[in-house]
């Protein structure tokens, strides 16, 4: 089974709107992270937000918040106020306790409409 | 995050040839990681180093594949005998510490095997 879906291949969202990037994730782990990257045409990597498990409250970090559901697994990714410079791919992932490594998504492509 | 410093950003050779992929991680950063991307595909977890140490190679290839992360200098990379399939984006990623939520990630190293 997959440990992190992100189901939706592309999303558009007209400049200055808000649009959430769905993830799902899969573990038994009661500790776990999840992170959501950005990768833009230039290929970095861009660490934009984190949500611990046992965080209560939604990770926020500027235009971007995390909607965390622990009980349906989810984690979406909330940008608010679009800007053109968000248009990229965006990648959910999650690492459970004790592991080394993250596990990634498939990523979303987020276009960002003038 | 510009702290993690990979060079070279693009590589190319050609099939049988040697690659190595270097990687300095943050300052401050003792841990490092190696990940794999596929064109069209999330990153893939290869190798987790601290110094002189290779903690988890769970995600590397059995052959030709290898990695060091030596007491003085960064982290290396090494793919011996190349093959069109090993064309891809590695990146490196450092943390502070082996488990935590601070997991930054290089710009990429975009070998092209030709």
């Amino acid at each position: 089974a997959q440990k992190i879906t992100q189901t939706q291949p592309g999303m558009f969202v007209q400049e200055k709107e808000a649009v959430t990037l769905d993830c799902t994730y899969d573990t038994s782990d009661q500790s776990y992270g999840l992170f959501w990257y950005k990768q833009p045409s230039s290929g970095e990597m861009i660490f934009l937000i984190y949500q611990g498990s046992y965080d209560e409250q939604n990770a926020t970090e500027g235009r971007y918040s995390l909607n965390f559901q622990k009980a349906r697994k989810s984690a979406n990714l909330v940008i608010s106020a679009s800007q053109l410079g968000d248009s990229a791919m965006y990648f959910c992932a999650m690492r459970e306790t004790g592991a080394n490594n993250l596990f990634f998504g498939t990523g979303t492509r987020l276009t960002v409409i003038p | 995050n510009a702290g993690v410093m990979q060079n070279p950003r693009h590589l190319v050779r050609r099939r049988g040839q040697e690659a190595r992929l270097r990687c300095s991680p943050m300052k401050g950063h003792s841990h490092v990681y190696w990940y794999r991307q596929l064109p069209e595909e999330g990153l893939k977890f290869m190798v987790y180093l601290q110094k002189e140490n290779i903690i988890d190679e769970s995600g590397m290839p059995k052959e030709r594949f290898s990695a060091e992360f030596p007491k003085e200098g960064p982290s290396i990379l090494r793919i011996q005998q190349v093959v069109r399939g090993d064309s891809a984006a590695y990146f490196c990623a450092s943390s502070p510490v082996g488990q935590g939520d601070t997991i930054y990630f290089g710009e990429g190293s975009w070998l092209t095997v030709v």
